[in-house]
């Protein structure tokens, strides 16, 4: 069974950083592109970055470039972003999701709030 | 980056009755790119649709989807209670990859 399991959210303040991870179980990891998905209170989905199989290409949404580093460690079947210099504009809940086009199994998501 | 509108914002129908979900790209789809998704609250949301027509893996035939280019539409038949939700249409033939804002079906 394809599990994605989201991990890392919390309460941070603006400005500060955290870490999200995405466990991957169940499927060949390494063999699919991998993505973060967000959608802040109350609104629609947000593409925030993607990642190709061997970690070679990442593209990200603009409103993050230069803020989010999106990789993976395929040893560990494990997805990761990296945020920094977050804003309240960043407050959502981010899923992972797997595949380059459109995304049959998607973690449960991890809340992030930025606020002081 | 292609802005996809979606319409009405809210549908409120009774069970039984067919939806009709509109999906409006700011320009054309390539290759019929286009995958609807729904979604209820607190959970993530599943995919109905890829490939502007195509059922995933799993779905009711009440769901289908259609359209081209820059029109695309969801059609659920017959309402059924578990079918109250939020959808999503996004389109994942150019980058970056985009979602319509989401139309809420409602319970009359």
């Amino acid at each position: 069974e394809v599990q994605l399991v989201d991990s890392g959210g919390g309460l941070v303040q603006p400005g500060g950083s955290l870490r999200l991870s995405c466990a991957a179980s169940g499927f060949t990891f390494s063999a699919y592109w991998m993505n973060w998905v967000r959608q802040a209170p109350g609104k629609g989905l947000e593409w925030v970055a993607n990642i190709k199989e061997d970690g070679s290409e990442k593209y990200y949404v603009d409103s993050v470039k230069g803020r989010f580093t999106i990789s993976r460690d395929n040893g560990k079947n494990s997805l990761f972003l990296q945020m920094n210099s977050l804003r309240a504009e960043d407050t959502a809940i981010y899923y992972c999701a797997r595949g380059y086009t459109y995304h049959i199994y998607w973690g449960q998501g991890t809340l992030v709030t930025v606020s002081s | 980056e292609i802005v996809l509108t979606q319409s009405p914002g809210t549908l409120s129908l009774s069970p039984g009755e067919r939806a009709t979900l509109s999906c409006r790209a700011s320009q054309s789809v390539s290759s019929s790119s286009l995958a609807w998704y729904q979604q209820k609250p607190g959970q993530a949301p599943r995919l109905l649709i890829y490939g502007a027509s195509s059922r995933a893996t799993g779905i009711p035939d009440r769901f289908s989807g259609s359209g081209s280019g820059t029109d695309f539409t969801l059609t659920i038949t017959r309402l059924e209670p578990e079918d109250f939700a939020v959808y999503y249409c996004q389109q994942y033939g150019s980058s970056p990859r985009t979602f319509g804002q989401g139309t809420k079906v409602e319970i009359k």
